[in-house]
């Protein structure tokens, strides 16, 4: 069975960072871009950042650019994304995603997604 | 970034009758060397992850009953529910990968009327 599991999510003050991880299984991950996807509570999706599957390219949203890191170690099947000088308007539900690998654009799998909350 | 706009933001309609969601893309997300859109359509229920129903704007995920259906090219697309069930009720969204980075519709939330 294909499954992401993500991890990391809490709450933190503005300015903080935070290290969110997503766990791979079930599909031969060393041939996937990956990608994380995130969600305001009750409003809309947002892309935040994707990365080749053998981690050599990586591309954000221009919303966190500079401030988030993504990268992934393919020999333990995961993900990480590195968020560093958080604000409040970072506060969503993080989807570790994974892109069809027929188009490497639509989105075939979700994670359950965790919670990160920016707030003093 | 290549802007999505949905419509309506909700919809609702009776049991068995036919729901029809419209999202259009700022620019054309036609990707001319295989001759496909760009383009996926998502359902999201309360609590849940999205899940996908249609991508390359009209090619049904395995396993979604055939009563969602996608059409539309260029800039231009739509979703069809053919005869709605009370477990459609959810949110849709549309998305294009024509671009690195994504982007996705408002969303459409689908009630019963």
């Amino acid at each position: 069975e294909v499954q992401l599991v993500e991890s990391g999510g809490d709450l933190v003050q503005p300015g903080g960072s935070l290290r969110l991880s997503c766990a791979a299984s079930g599909f031969t991950f060393t041939t996937y871009w990956m990608a994380w996807v995130r969600q305001v509570p009750g409003k809309g999706l947002e892309w935040v950042a994707s990365i080749k599957p053998d981690g050599s390219d990586k591309y954000y949203a221009d919303s966190v650019k500079g401030r988030f890191t993504f990268s992934r170690d393919n020999a333990k099947n995961s993900l990480y994304l590195q968020i560093s000088n958080l604000r409040v308007d970072d506060t969503a539900v993080y989807y570790c995603v994974r892109p069809a690998v027929y188009d490497s654009g639509s989105i075939d799998c979700w994670g359950q997604g965790t919670l990160v909350t920016v707030s003093s | 970034d290549i802007v999505m706009t949905q419509s309506p933001d909700s919809l609702a309609v009776s049991l068995g009758d036919r729901a029809t969601i419209n999202c259009k893309s700022s620019q054309s997300v036609f990707y001319s060397s295989n001759n496909k859109n760009c383009l996926a359509w998502y359902q999201q229920k309360p609590g849940q992850p999205p899940k996908i129903l249609i991508y390359w704007a009209s090619t049904r995920e395995s396993g979604v009953p055939d009563r969602f259906s996608g059409s539309g090219s260029g800039t231009d697309f739509t979703l069809t529910i053919s005869s709605l069930q009370a477990e459609d009720v959810a949110v849709y969204y549309c998305q294009q990968y024509y671009t690195t980075g994504w982007t996705f519709g408002q969303g459409t939330k689908v009630e019963i009327k």
